[in-house]
């Protein structure tokens, strides 16, 4: 079975700076991956996603993740966070031929922004 | 309005009572889910539903039950409550199959059992 750590639960960056949020997965083949975040009180909005192809994928609101293979990785970017950026971030994670066996989602990473 | 509506957004209840969430979509969407958040757990799915006559357990589906009444709704129910149920509950839709497809979330029912 597949499953995805994020191993940062909370981090906090100044208003301005870069960002990166790690994902790993585990998983045989290549997977699908998300990025999803969470507003305060809001549902879940898809930021992007990766099924193949270039390994860097561009997202709505100024984020970027790459997918690197030889480190089973997804880390989100994105070059100078916004205050509005404050928000929790999920890693997920879907196998393509898997029978629609819906995805498996990180624990989360809490961004705060600091001004 | 939202495209997907939870009722209520939050509850407070007793231990042993019976509670339905429910889940409304106005986006046409075959598949719906129920997941369940709490602090450092991330999102766990408790059941899922690719249309009105399909059914599947999710990763934690002890406790709770479903129905799907139409293709609009997909109702959650605790038959007897317990303080470790106390959660965010999110109510998502898809248009396509896992993983293609894309979730898209409810607000979110926050149900506290005391």
């Amino acid at each position: 079975a597949q499953s995805v750590t994020q191993p940062d639960i909370h981090i906090t960056v100044s208003e301005g700076a870069s960002l990166e949020l790690r994902c790993n997965y585990s998983y045989g083949a290549t997977p699908y991956l998300f990025w999803y975040v969470q507003s305060p009180g809001q549902g879940l909005q898809l930021l992007l996603k990766y099924f193949s192809g270039d390994t860097l994928v561009q997202g709505i609101k100024g984020f970027e993740a790459e997918f690197k293979r030889s480190q089973s990785s997804f880390n989100l970017r994105k070059p100078s966070v916004h205050w509005s950026d404050a928000a929790e971030y999920f890693c997920a994670v879907g196998r393509p031929n898997s029978g629609n066996t819906p995805l498996v989602f990180g624990k989360g990473t809490r961004l705060s922004v600091i001004a | 309005d939202a495209d997907v509506t939870q009722t209520p957004r939050n509850r407070i209840t007793k231990t042993g009572k019976r509670i339905m969430l429910e889940c409304s979509q106005t986006k046409g969407h075959d598949r719906m889910y129920w997941y369940r958040q709490d602090p450092g757990l991330g999102l766990r799915l408790i059941y899922y539903s690719f249309d009105v006559k399909d059914i599947n357990k999710g990763e934690i589906s002890d406790g709770y039950s479903v129905s799907r009444q139409a293709q609009a709704k997909f109702s959650l129910s605790l038959e007897s409550a317990i303080p470790n149920q106390t959660a965010l509950y999110f109510c998502a839709t898809s248009d396509l199959a896992p993983p293609t497809g894309e979730l898209f979330f409810g607000e979110g029912s926050r149900l506290t059992v005391l």
